[in-house]
């Protein structure tokens, strides 16, 4: 069973940049799923950031875009994100998920969530 | 961007009883329309991937239709662990979710 791991501070200050890291266990990072990453505010609903697969292929939410960079890893089996310029609007718990491939028109993207880490909270504040 | 309107926001219901929660898209979407649950302090987990399939583990209760712009969940017997909030979520040139419909005992 795959699991994941998100790592990284829990603090961060207005204007710096946001840096998690997911860490996958249980089975290859490097198969045809995609690694997501996506967020929750406090008492508000799920926002999606991003994505990768093992290629190294990103799609990301354009209202986040300009400021988001997800890298993999698939040495250390582990998926990064960043999110730059950051302010209290940022404040979320992020969760690091697998998302089943979804195929349309023979352009693949991900598809449904099907195993998520337990997800971090990160709190920007000076 | 295709955006997702759940509704009602909240339901107040008994166990044992029948709800079907709706969600409704701005713009047709493709066949795959997922329904999330998502208890206090975790992570969502999946329960419906292309409008009507369950996911592993899921009882045979919740079920999922619709095509189109329209989908709904059904769970056919609400038990003590069903109450929570439902997303629904879809794919066009990237995932929206809904804004969720919490499901709250009476």
């Amino acid at each position: 069973q795959v699991q994941l791991q998100e790592s990284g501070p829990g603090l961060v200050k207005p204007s710096g940049t946001l840096s998690l890291t997911c860490a996958v266990s249980g089975g290859s990072i490097s198969i045809s799923y995609w690694w997501s990453w996506v967020r929750q505010p406090p008492g508000k609903g799920l926002e999606w950031i991003g994505e990768i697969y093992h290629s190294g292929t990103t799609n990301y939410n354009p209202s986040l875009r300009n400021r988001v960079t997800i890298l993999v890893d698939t040495s250390k089996k582990q998926f990064s994100l960043k999110l730059k310029s950051v302010t209290a609007a940022d404040t979320a718990v992020y969760y690091c998920a697998r998302a089943r491939p979804y195929c349309r028109n023979a352009v693949c993207s991900g598809g449904p969530i099907d195993f998520w880490g337990q997800g971090t909270l990160v709190t920007v504040s000076s | 961007e295709i955006v997702l309107t759940q509704s009602p926001a909240t339901l107040s219901l008994s166990p044992g009883e029948r709800v079907t929660l709706s969600c409704r898209a701005s713009q047709r979407v493709s066949s795959f329309l997922a329904w999330y649950q998502q208890k206090p302090g975790q992570a969502p987990r999946l329960v419906i991937y292309d409008a009507s399939n369950r996911a592993a583990g899921i009882p045979a209760r919740f079920s999922g239709s619709g095509s189109g712009t329209d989908f709904t969940l059904t769970i056919s017997s609400l038990e003590p662990e069903d109450f929570a909030v439902y997303y629904c979520q879809q794919r066009s040139n990237w995932i929206t979710f809904g804004q969720g419909t919490r499901l709250e005992i009476k």
